[in-house]
């Protein structure tokens, strides 16, 4: 079965760009959707469909998937960044959902 | 305002049983999908089984299968998952989890989660 995977740690100094990239899967045309975990608590959706953002996410969190590699984006990271990341897809051929790795993000 | 509250976790023996419960509320529960996802100790996301509007689509993680079953109660808004032959394994916090759409076949995102239960499998 399919490993996405994730860069297991990113750091970032407040106010500059975070990048996580999600891979290991042929995307194609499918969706990838990303979650963020605070410490402590439940995921929440962070961006879906690749780039859509729900109701609450601030603009600097931002998401593209190229078919390889799908790419999550923090700019102006804040401290309240920090958090565990993780993308996720659903696999048509074991009709299986798949979460990446995951990936810590600590703001320095 | 969405609600999903899991119950039902513990600690249990290996080879024992468990059930879980969600209690949802705060939207239309039978127009949507189901699922469970479960968390071990400092570990990554695991979805474990989803479950469509009407039960007609169930699937299971390979690793759950032909020991779990994922089941929902629409009339009392509550989905549940019956957890046999636990394994130490098996110890994780469990999700309940909305889907953004009826289907558990995968298009919609997971939109909402619960603040999970935790399952501990050990003698």
């Amino acid at each position: 079965s399919y490993v996405l995977t994730q860069p297991p740690s990113v750091s970032v100094a407040p106010g500059e760009t975070a990048r996580i990239t999600c891979g290991g899967y042929n995307f194609g045309i499918k969706s990838v959707h990303w979650y963020r975990q605070r410490p402590g608590q439940a995921p929440v959706l962070l961006i879906y469909y690749d780039s859509d953002r729900p109701s609450g996410i601030p603009e600097r969190f931002s998401g593209s998937n190229s078919g390889n590699t799908a790419t999550l984006t923090i700019s102006r990271v804040e401290a309240g960044d920090e958090a565990d990341y993780y993308c996720q897809v659903w696999d048509s051929t074991s009709d299986h959902y798949l979460f990446g790795t995951g990936t810590k993000v600590t703001v320095l | 305002e969405v609600q999903l509250v899991e119950s039902g976790g513990g600690l249990v023996q290996p080879g024992r049983s468990l059930r879980l419960t969600c209690a949802a509320s705060g939207f239309t529960f039978d127009d949507y999908a189901m699922h469970w996802v479960r968390q071990g100790p400092g570990k990554g996301l695991e979805w474990v089984a989803g479950i469509s509007w009407n039960s007609g689509s169930i699937g299971y993680a390979d690793s759950v299968k032909g020991r779990f079953t994922i089941s929902r109660d629409n009339a009392k808004n509550s989905l549940h998952l019956q957890m046999n032959s636990l394994r130490a394994e098996d110890t994780a916090l469990y999700y309940c989890i909305k889907d953004g759409g009826s289907d558990s076949r995968g298009y919609y995102p997971l939109d909402y989660w619960g603040q999970g239960t935790l399952v501990t499998v050990s003698s």
